[in-house]
């Protein structure tokens, strides 16, 4: 069974497009995060949602944008594609409260390729 | 601020032979310390993780790592590496409570398995 899935798990595009990315766990944790992995493999959070509410916001252009319409799933979506935006993407989930807190599962993660 | 910094950005070991990847970071409070693997063109897997307790954590796949507080290290080792550990490995740190785990990642060190 899929514990963090991604879909879909490539995405290539045009500049100036609007997409939209999926993620979903399995694991019954109450926090979800995206994650962005630039072409000389950083890591860098973008959002996290805690029982679909907001509570990391980092310094992101407003052109993303976070959705999670339940603590199962959080969405990305990204308006007005930039050749920058090219990069992976990773969805992960924890469960803050209890045991094991804030111990990160991450999915298989979304190669975006704008062109 | 908290930081990771990982200052081997490539490694290259011989099968069977021992591996130490070095990590260390810079937190304000008591760390919660990870290190992830990523194999190519997957996700991020957990090899293990430390927060309090025994210094020497143990992993999956034989790995242990060691927490130093008096010198800010985390470092990852192994006895015998083996070709399928050709990966790149990422240290991350980050807060053990609060309502999210702002994940703080290192730049990766990419091993490289000779047979």
């Amino acid at each position: 069974d899929t514990a963090v899935s991604q879909t879909p798990k490539y995405l290539v595009t045009q500049m100036g497009n609007d997409k939209s990315i999926k993620c979903e766990q399995n694991l019954g944790h109450d926090t979800m995060y995206w994650y962005k992995q630039d072409s000389k493999k950083f890591l860098k959070i973008m959002f996290s949602y805690n029982n679909k509410e907001l509570i990391i916001n980092e310094t992101v252009p407003n052109r993303f944008s976070p959705k999670s319409p339940d603590k199962a799933h959080l969405n990305l979506h990204i308006n007005s594609l930039e050749l920058g935006d090219s990069a992976v993407y990773f969805c992960a989930s924890s469960q803050v409260r209890g045991g094991n807190r804030n111990e990160q599962f991450f999915g298989p993660g979304t190669r975006l390729t704008v062109l | 601020a908290q930081s990771v910094t990982q200052p081997d950005i490539h490694i290259t070991v011989s099968e069977g032979a021992s591996l130490e990847l070095r990590c260390n970071y810079s937190y304000g409070a008591t760390p919660y310390l990870f290190w992830y693997v990523q194999s190519p063109g997957q996700g991020l897997q957990l090899l293990l993780k430390y927060f309090s307790g025994d210094t020497l954590v143990q992993g999956i796949k034989g790995f242990e790592a060691e927490f130093k507080r008096s010198q800010s290290s985390f470092n990852l080792r192994k006895p015998s590496v083996h070709w399928s550990d050709a990966a790149e490995y990422f240290c991350a740190v980050g807060p053990y409570t609060g309502t999210a785990s702002k994940l703080t990642f290192g730049t990766g060190t990419r091993l490289q398995v000779t047979l």
